[in-house]
C-alpha cells in the first residue's frame, strides 16, 4: 500500500496563528513518530504515539504545541499562537510496531513558515 | 545523553567512486542503528537497518557496517552514481519506545 502521506506539503502563517499539520501512516502501523527538522537543530523527536496514546510527549519544545491520534491511524499535531521559531519542517514516521526491531518509514514533511 | 555525529558533513566524489560515510554515537546502548536518505525539499527514505547484535546489512550496493563497542557505524556506496547525490543521515535508537536520536548528516555530490 501507500506510503506515510502528510498534508499540507506546505503552510504558510502568521505570527499568533494556530496551525494543523496532520500525518497518515501506514495502514496497520501502530507506533506513530512526530520530529521537526529545522536549520539550527537539525532533526529532532518532538512525540511517540503507541495506538491512540502518547506515552513519550519528551520532545514537545512548549505547551503551545500538542498532538493527537484518532481510531489508532491518523494523527494531528497543533501549534497554537505560531512564533518565528517554529518555522521548519514537521516529519511524521510510523513504524509496524515500537519494537526494537522495526524499521521507522516517514513521511514527505509538511514545510512550515511563520512569518 | 547520547550523541551522535556524522563527519564529513559534506562530501563530492566523481561517478564511480566508492563512498564512505561515518556515524559515530557516544553511547552503545542502543537497540539499532538506521540509514537514511534525503533529497532536498523532500521527506526520508530508509536505506538501512542495523540491530544491536549485528554486524552489518546489505541492500544492493550499499553495505552498512556496525561497531557498537567503539560506537561507529559505517555506510559503503559502491561505484556511486549521480543518483546517489543526497543528504545521508545515521539515526540511532536509544530507546524501547523507538525515539530517534539524529546525526546532522552528511551532504553527498557524485559528479558524473
Amino acid at each position: 500500500g501507500a506510503g506515510v502521506s502528510q498534508s499540507p506539503s506546505n503552510k504558510v502563517t502568521e505570527k499568533g496563528k494556530d496551525v494543523e499539520l496532520r500525518c497518515d501512516p501506514i495502514s496497520g502501523h501502530t507506533a506513530l513518530y512526530w520530529y521537526r527538522q529545522s536549520l539550527g537543530q537539525g532533526l529532532e523527536f518532538l512525540i511517540y504515539f503507541q495506538g491512540n496514546s502518547a506515552p513519550d510527549k519528551s520532545g514537545l519544545p512548549s505547551d503551545r504545541f500538542s498532538a493527537e491520534r484518532t481510531g489508532g491511524s491518523v494523527s494531528t499535531l497543533t501549534i497554537q499562537r505560531t512564533q518565528q521559531e517554529d518555522s521548519a519542517v514537521y516529519l511524521c514516521a510510523s513504524s509496524q510496531t515500537s519494537s526494537g526491531y522495526n524499521e521507522q518509514f516517514f513521511g514527505p514533511g509538511t514545510r512550515l513558515t511563520v512569518l | 545523553k547520547q550523541e551522535v555525529t556524522q563527519i564529513p558533513a559534506a562530501l563530492s566524489v566523481p561517478e564511480g567512486e566508492n563512498l564512505v560515510l561515518n556515524c559515530s554515537f557516544t553511547d552503545s546502548a542502543i537497540y539499532n542503528l538506521q540509514w537514511f536518505r534525503q533529497d532536498p525539499g523532500k521527506g526520508l527514505t530508509s536505506l538501512l537497518l542495523i540491530q544491536s547484535s549485528q554486524r552489518e546489512q546489505t541492500s544492493g550496493r550499499l553495505n552498512a557496517s556496525l561497531d557498537k563497542s567503539s560506537g561507529r557505524s559505517t555506510l559503503y556506496i559502491a561505484a556511486s552514481q549521480p543518483g546517489d547525490s543526497a543528504t545521508y543521515l545515521c539515526a540511532v535508537r536509544t530507546d524501547s519506545w523507538g525515539k530517534l536520536q539524529f546525526g546532522a548528516g552528511t551532504q553527498v555530490v557524485v559528479t558524473p
